[in-house]
């Protein structure tokens, strides 16, 4: 069983929209959900660590601007807007345990490719 | 924030040959790494987490850790042609809450 079910898995953004995106968790027994962005360098960079529901936070980085949101205990959202033109990158949901010695996984991450 | 490096950018190894892969990194506080690989298309899938200076062997993935050279290896006894795959050094901050990842070791295992 996938513990982290992301969705879309792939999407062609137009320019200039915005593009939702979720994850599900399967077992609530990993409270820190996280997202990373990836790009086509495979270069992994962490964007967000959220705990509780209702917590938000934005960030801008060169290329698109983020917007997360833990909707539940076992959903987090993130919003990709302002991507550039010709872009293609993924964004991947990560669950983990707490603690440093905590189960940790990656889902398999959605693909974004700006027209 | 950790900066992380690893070497080789890519690797090509024969089947059976020892794979050796590197990472670097920029604080030696954090007490939590990680080696991922990722084929194409695919999620994470970890191999080995080492927390403490030494040795953790996996199966057939061995990492050593050095803090105090701010090191940490990655070594696959008898590589198979589906180990091929982008290898990623993912080190934790002190909180241990978020990870810093270098660039990937991209191996190929050739028959």
């Amino acid at each position: 069983v996938t513990l982290l079910e992301q969705n879309p898995r792939w999407r062609l953004v137009p320019r200039g929209q915005a593009v939702n995106l979720r994850c599900i968790l399967k077992n609530s027994q990993y409270p820190w959900m996280s997202w990373y962005q990836q790009d086509l360098q495979k270069q992994l960079q962490w964007l967000f660590t959220l705990r509780s529901p209702g917590d938000k936070e934005v960030k801008s980085l060169p290329g698109a601007d983020y917007l997360a949101t833990r909707v539940t205990d076992t959903e987090l959202r993130l919003q990709v807007a302002n991507m550039s033109q010709g872009r293609t990158l993924y964004c991947t949901c990560r669950a983990w345990t707490g603690g440093n010695t905590g189960q940790l996984y990656f889902g398999e991450g959605s693909k974004l490719t700006v027209l | 924030q950790q900066k992380v490096q690893q070497s080789p950018e890519s690797l090509t190894v024969s089947e059976g040959a020892m794979a050796s892969l590197n990472c670097t990194f920029s604080d030696g506080t954090s007490n939590n790494f990680r080696w991922y690989r990722q084929h194409s298309a695919k999620g994470l899938e970890v191999l080995v987490s080492i927390f403490s200076d030494g040795e953790k062997e996996e199966g057939r993935f061995t990492a050593h850790l050095n803090r105090a050279n701010l090191h940490v290896s990655l070594h696959i006894r008898e590589p198979q042609p589906s180990d091929s795959a982008v290898y990623l050094c993912a080190v934790s901050d002190t909180g241990y809450q978020n990870f810093y990842f270098g660039k990937g070791t991209s191996l190929t295992v050739i028959p």
